[in-house]
Protein backbone atom coordinates (compact mmCIF):
# COMPACT_ATOMS: atom_id res chain seq x y z
CA UNK A 1 0.00 0.00 0.00
CA UNK A 2 1.39 3.38 -1.46
CA UNK A 3 0.15 5.18 2.03
CA UNK A 4 -1.55 8.34 1.61
CA UNK A 5 0.40 10.88 -0.88
CA UNK A 6 0.31 14.72 -0.70
CA UNK A 7 1.79 17.15 -3.52
CA UNK A 8 3.72 19.05 -3.91
CA UNK A 9 6.22 18.51 -0.60
CA UNK A 10 7.06 21.77 -0.85
CA UNK A 11 5.65 25.31 -1.94
CA UNK A 12 7.06 28.90 -1.74
CA UNK A 13 4.87 31.36 -3.17
CA UNK A 14 4.15 34.95 -2.76
CA UNK A 15 1.55 36.90 -0.67
CA UNK A 16 -1.50 36.77 -3.06
CA UNK A 17 -0.91 33.84 -5.13
CA UNK A 18 -2.90 30.91 -5.21
CA UNK A 19 -2.46 27.56 -3.48
CA UNK A 20 -3.43 24.34 -4.61
CA UNK A 21 -2.46 21.29 -2.61
CA UNK A 22 -3.25 17.73 -3.49
CA UNK A 23 -3.88 14.80 -1.82
CA UNK A 24 -4.72 10.76 -2.58
CA UNK A 25 -6.21 8.87 0.37
CA UNK A 26 -5.43 5.30 1.18
CA UNK A 27 -7.54 2.92 -1.85
CA UNK A 28 -10.72 1.74 0.06
CA UNK A 29 -10.49 4.83 3.04
CA UNK A 30 -13.94 6.72 2.99
CA UNK A 31 -13.00 9.57 4.96
CA UNK A 32 -10.72 12.24 4.46
CA UNK A 33 -9.15 14.89 6.94
CA UNK A 34 -6.82 18.19 6.01
CA UNK A 35 -4.87 19.33 9.04
CA UNK A 36 -2.49 22.40 9.32
CA UNK A 37 0.34 22.07 11.69
CA UNK A 38 2.04 25.21 13.30
CA UNK A 39 4.53 25.60 16.16
CA UNK A 40 1.61 27.70 17.70
CA UNK A 41 -1.35 26.36 16.96
CA UNK A 42 -0.09 22.45 17.02
CA UNK A 43 -2.14 20.40 14.45
CA UNK A 44 -5.22 21.60 13.94
CA UNK A 45 -8.41 19.61 11.76
CA UNK A 46 -9.51 22.12 8.57
CA UNK A 47 -12.19 20.06 7.04
CA UNK A 48 -13.40 16.54 6.86
CA UNK A 49 -14.76 14.52 4.43
CA UNK A 50 -16.92 11.08 4.81
CA UNK A 51 -18.16 9.32 0.94
CA UNK A 52 -16.38 12.56 -0.31
CA UNK A 53 -19.11 14.94 0.86
CA UNK A 54 -17.64 17.19 3.19
CA UNK A 55 -18.85 16.93 6.88
CA UNK A 56 -17.65 19.33 9.15
CA UNK A 57 -15.38 22.49 7.78
CA UNK A 58 -15.38 24.63 10.63
CA UNK A 59 -11.82 24.59 10.92
CA UNK A 60 -11.38 26.11 7.54
CA UNK A 61 -9.89 29.68 9.03
CA UNK A 62 -11.70 32.21 6.26
CA UNK A 63 -13.50 32.15 2.79
CA UNK A 64 -9.57 32.29 1.23
CA UNK A 65 -9.56 28.42 2.24
CA UNK A 66 -11.89 25.95 0.07
CA UNK A 67 -11.38 21.99 -0.19
CA UNK A 68 -13.30 19.81 -2.80
CA UNK A 69 -12.96 15.94 -3.25
CA UNK A 70 -14.52 15.25 -6.50
CA UNK A 71 -13.41 11.72 -6.33
CA UNK A 72 -12.89 8.56 -3.50
CA UNK A 73 -9.64 9.10 -4.52
CA UNK A 74 -8.33 12.97 -4.80
CA UNK A 75 -9.00 15.77 -2.67
CA UNK A 76 -7.70 19.64 -2.80
CA UNK A 77 -6.91 21.93 -0.71
CA UNK A 78 -6.95 25.83 -2.24
CA UNK A 79 -6.18 28.74 -0.57
CA UNK A 80 -6.89 31.88 -2.68
CA UNK A 81 -5.20 34.88 -2.37
CA UNK A 82 -2.49 33.17 -0.03
CA UNK A 83 -1.24 35.63 3.02
CA UNK A 84 1.82 34.87 4.91
CA UNK A 85 0.28 33.68 8.32
CA UNK A 86 -0.80 30.65 6.08
CA UNK A 87 3.11 29.51 6.20
CA UNK A 88 2.48 26.51 7.91
CA UNK A 89 2.48 22.13 7.27
CA UNK A 90 -0.50 21.38 5.59
CA UNK A 91 -1.44 17.19 6.46
CA UNK A 92 -3.96 15.09 4.61
CA UNK A 93 -5.20 11.90 6.57
CA UNK A 94 -7.73 9.25 5.52
CA UNK A 95 -9.60 6.25 7.44
CA UNK A 96 -11.96 3.79 7.32
CA UNK A 97 -15.03 4.80 9.11
CA UNK A 98 -15.94 0.58 9.89
CA UNK A 99 -15.97 -0.54 13.00
CA UNK A 100 -15.87 1.61 16.56
CA UNK A 101 -12.71 3.80 16.14
CA UNK A 102 -11.41 5.38 13.13
CA UNK A 103 -7.28 5.03 13.07
CA UNK A 104 -6.45 8.00 10.70
CA UNK A 105 -3.19 7.65 8.53
CA UNK A 106 -1.20 10.52 7.69
CA UNK A 107 0.23 11.94 4.13
CA UNK A 108 4.02 13.24 4.80
CA UNK A 109 2.39 16.63 4.53
CA UNK A 110 3.09 19.76 2.21
CA UNK A 111 4.93 22.89 3.86
CA UNK A 112 3.99 25.97 2.60
CA UNK A 113 5.72 29.25 2.91
CA UNK A 114 4.11 32.56 1.81
CA UNK A 115 6.60 35.17 0.95
CA UNK B 1 -15.51 20.45 23.31
CA UNK B 2 -12.23 18.30 23.74
CA UNK B 3 -9.22 19.65 25.39
CA UNK B 4 -5.94 17.90 25.85
CA UNK B 5 -3.18 18.59 27.74
CA UNK B 6 0.19 17.22 27.19
CA UNK B 7 3.33 17.17 29.00
CA UNK B 8 5.94 17.84 29.26
CA UNK B 9 6.49 19.92 25.76
CA UNK B 10 9.95 18.55 25.65
CA UNK B 11 12.01 15.70 27.20
CA UNK B 12 15.44 14.22 26.85
CA UNK B 13 16.57 10.52 28.25
CA UNK B 14 19.86 8.80 27.96
CA UNK B 15 19.63 5.92 26.09
CA UNK B 16 18.63 2.47 27.67
CA UNK B 17 16.47 5.12 29.95
CA UNK B 18 12.92 5.14 30.11
CA UNK B 19 10.71 8.43 28.93
CA UNK B 20 6.99 8.84 30.15
CA UNK B 21 4.62 11.25 28.43
CA UNK B 22 1.07 12.13 30.06
CA UNK B 23 -1.72 13.61 29.02
CA UNK B 24 -4.95 15.05 29.95
CA UNK B 25 -8.21 15.39 28.75
CA UNK B 26 -11.41 16.91 29.45
CA UNK B 27 -14.75 15.24 28.06
CA UNK B 28 -15.36 12.38 29.62
CA UNK B 29 -17.29 11.07 26.70
CA UNK B 30 -14.12 10.25 24.86
CA UNK B 31 -13.31 6.81 25.00
CA UNK B 32 -10.39 6.29 21.89
CA UNK B 33 -7.02 7.44 22.82
CA UNK B 34 -4.26 7.04 20.17
CA UNK B 35 -1.13 8.09 20.38
CA UNK B 36 1.36 9.41 16.87
CA UNK B 37 4.90 9.81 16.47
CA UNK B 38 6.38 12.53 13.97
CA UNK B 39 9.96 11.90 12.70
CA UNK B 40 11.57 15.24 11.29
CA UNK B 41 9.68 16.24 7.73
CA UNK B 42 7.47 13.05 8.48
CA UNK B 43 3.34 12.97 8.52
CA UNK B 44 2.18 12.21 12.27
CA UNK B 45 2.17 7.56 12.19
CA UNK B 46 0.06 6.03 15.07
CA UNK B 47 2.30 3.59 17.14
CA UNK B 48 0.14 2.51 19.91
CA UNK B 49 -3.88 3.04 21.29
CA UNK B 50 -5.91 2.11 23.85
CA UNK B 51 -9.76 2.03 24.16
CA UNK B 52 -11.49 2.52 27.11
CA UNK B 53 -12.62 -0.57 27.67
CA UNK B 54 -9.02 -1.25 29.47
CA UNK B 55 -6.08 0.38 31.20
CA UNK B 56 -3.33 -0.71 29.69
CA UNK B 57 -1.65 -1.97 26.67
CA UNK B 58 1.70 -3.00 25.89
CA UNK B 59 3.39 -3.57 22.62
CA UNK B 60 7.31 -4.29 23.04
CA UNK B 61 9.12 -1.36 24.48
CA UNK B 62 5.94 0.64 24.47
CA UNK B 63 2.87 0.54 26.91
CA UNK B 64 -0.04 3.04 27.36
CA UNK B 65 -2.10 3.14 30.56
CA UNK B 66 -5.46 4.91 31.06
CA UNK B 67 -7.18 6.20 34.24
CA UNK B 68 -10.51 6.88 32.84
CA UNK B 69 -11.65 8.51 36.62
CA UNK B 70 -8.80 11.03 36.50
CA UNK B 71 -8.99 11.75 32.76
CA UNK B 72 -5.60 11.09 32.22
CA UNK B 73 -3.65 8.70 29.94
CA UNK B 74 0.14 8.49 29.64
CA UNK B 75 2.92 7.03 27.05
CA UNK B 76 5.77 4.75 28.68
CA UNK B 77 8.99 4.03 26.38
CA UNK B 78 11.17 1.58 28.15
CA UNK B 79 15.42 0.96 26.92
CA UNK B 80 15.02 4.07 24.56
CA UNK B 81 16.59 4.11 21.61
CA UNK B 82 18.05 7.15 19.41
CA UNK B 83 15.55 6.37 16.64
CA UNK B 84 12.83 6.70 19.67
CA UNK B 85 13.78 10.82 19.14
CA UNK B 86 10.38 12.19 17.39
CA UNK B 87 7.70 14.54 18.43
CA UNK B 88 4.93 12.41 19.95
CA UNK B 89 1.99 13.17 20.16
CA UNK B 90 -1.53 12.13 22.14
CA UNK B 91 -5.02 12.30 21.49
CA UNK B 92 -8.57 11.82 21.88
CA UNK B 93 -11.93 11.00 20.22
CA UNK B 94 -15.58 10.08 21.07
CA UNK B 95 -14.60 6.84 18.88
CA UNK B 96 -17.82 5.09 17.63
CA UNK B 97 -19.09 7.19 14.98
CA UNK B 98 -17.00 10.22 15.85
CA UNK B 99 -14.16 11.41 13.68
CA UNK B 100 -12.99 14.14 15.68
CA UNK B 101 -9.38 13.69 16.96
CA UNK B 102 -8.14 16.55 19.34
CA UNK B 103 -4.45 16.47 19.99
CA UNK B 104 -1.93 17.66 22.25
CA UNK B 105 0.30 19.70 21.76
CA UNK B 106 3.66 17.28 21.33
CA UNK B 107 6.12 15.97 23.24
CA UNK B 108 10.16 16.71 21.40
CA UNK B 109 11.66 13.22 22.81
CA UNK B 110 15.82 13.77 22.51
CA UNK B 111 17.57 10.47 23.67
CA UNK B 112 21.05 10.99 23.88
CA UNK B 113 23.41 8.04 23.00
Amino acid sequence: DAGVIQSPRHEVTEMGQEVTLRCKPISGHNSLFWYRQTMMRGLELLIYFNNNVPIDDSGMPEDRFSAKMPNASFSTLKIQPSEPRDSAVYFCASSRTSGRYNEQFFGPGTRLTVL
Amino acid sequence: GENVEQHPSTLSVQEGDSAVIKCTYSDSASNYFPWYKQELGKGPQLIIDIRSNVGEKKDQRIAVTLNKTAKHFSLHITETQPEDSAVYFCAASKGAGSYQLTFGKGTKLSVIP
